[in-house]
């Protein structure tokens, strides 16, 4: 089972709004990413958790927070967005170990967030 | 400098021909994989195949080959009998084992199957 489950699917909120992201693997992951993307972009990188703790913070705006809960949940958490941050944010897990096929990164379909 | 190179923003192919999506690496760790993702317009990620620096042999998952050329640094995706179902994004991307959990991704090549 490679599968990573988000919700909710489709986001529309406003600037003033605060709202959550929730990821979830039970594949034994112990690592957790946070991407963006825009249309016809690669993603971009966010947050990396690694074995629970934050590992990569990629310069992110403090209007998005990361958070871990155990090593099967990731939520991100959403406060005061801009209409620049209407984007699909991905959440992906890979096994955290390394040099193996095992190593692949398996993605969740996704949440497609609108900020009016 | 990029990490992952691909130079083809947009191909055409018709329906069951061949097409090979090109993608350059640059690293300086040994001991790497790389990897081939398709995003439908739907937006979910889709791992097609891996291979790694040190497989002796180029990978293969079905319709999927992997045209690894070390010295060249290059990983190209061939995809064989293409169907209209193959029509998306394809993104190569990088792991270096040596350096942490980072995935780096290149730019895309969007694919579309002609019938």
């Amino acid at each position: 089972d490679t599968e990573v489950t988000q919700t909710p699917k489709h986001l529309v909120m406003g600037m003033t709004n605060k709202k959550s992201l929730k990821c979830e693997q039970h594949m034994g992951h112990r690592a957790m990413y946070w991407y963006k993307q825009k249309a016809k972009k690669p993603p971009e990188l966010m947050f990396v958790y690694s074995y629970e703790k934050l590992s990569i913070n990629e310069s992110v705006p403090s209007r998005f927070s990361p958070e871990c809960p155990n090593s099967s949940l990731l939520n991100l958490h959403l406060h005061a967005l801009q209409p620049e941050d209407s984007a699909l944010y991905l959440c992906a897990s890979s096994s955290g170990t390394s040099g193996r096929k095992q190593e692949t990164q398996y993605f969740g379909p996704g949440t497609r967030l609108l900020v009016l | 400098a990029q990490k992952i190179t691909q130079t083809q923003p947009g191909m055409f192919v018709q329906e069951k021909e061949a097409v090979t999506l090109d993608c350059t690496y640059d690293t300086s760790d040994p001991s790497y994989g790389l990897f081939w993702y398709k995003q439908p317009s739907s937006g979910e990620m889709i791992f097609l195949i891996y291979q790694g620096s040190y497989d002796q042999q180029n990978a293969t998952e079905g319709r999927y080959s992997l045209n690894f050329q070390k010295a060249r640094k290059s990983a190209n995706l061939v995809i064989s009998a293409s169907q209209l179902g193959d029509s998306a994004m394809y993104f190569c991307a990088m792991r270096e084992f040596s350096f942490g959990n980072q995935f780096y991704f290149g730019t895309g090549t969007s694919l579309t199957v002609i019938p």
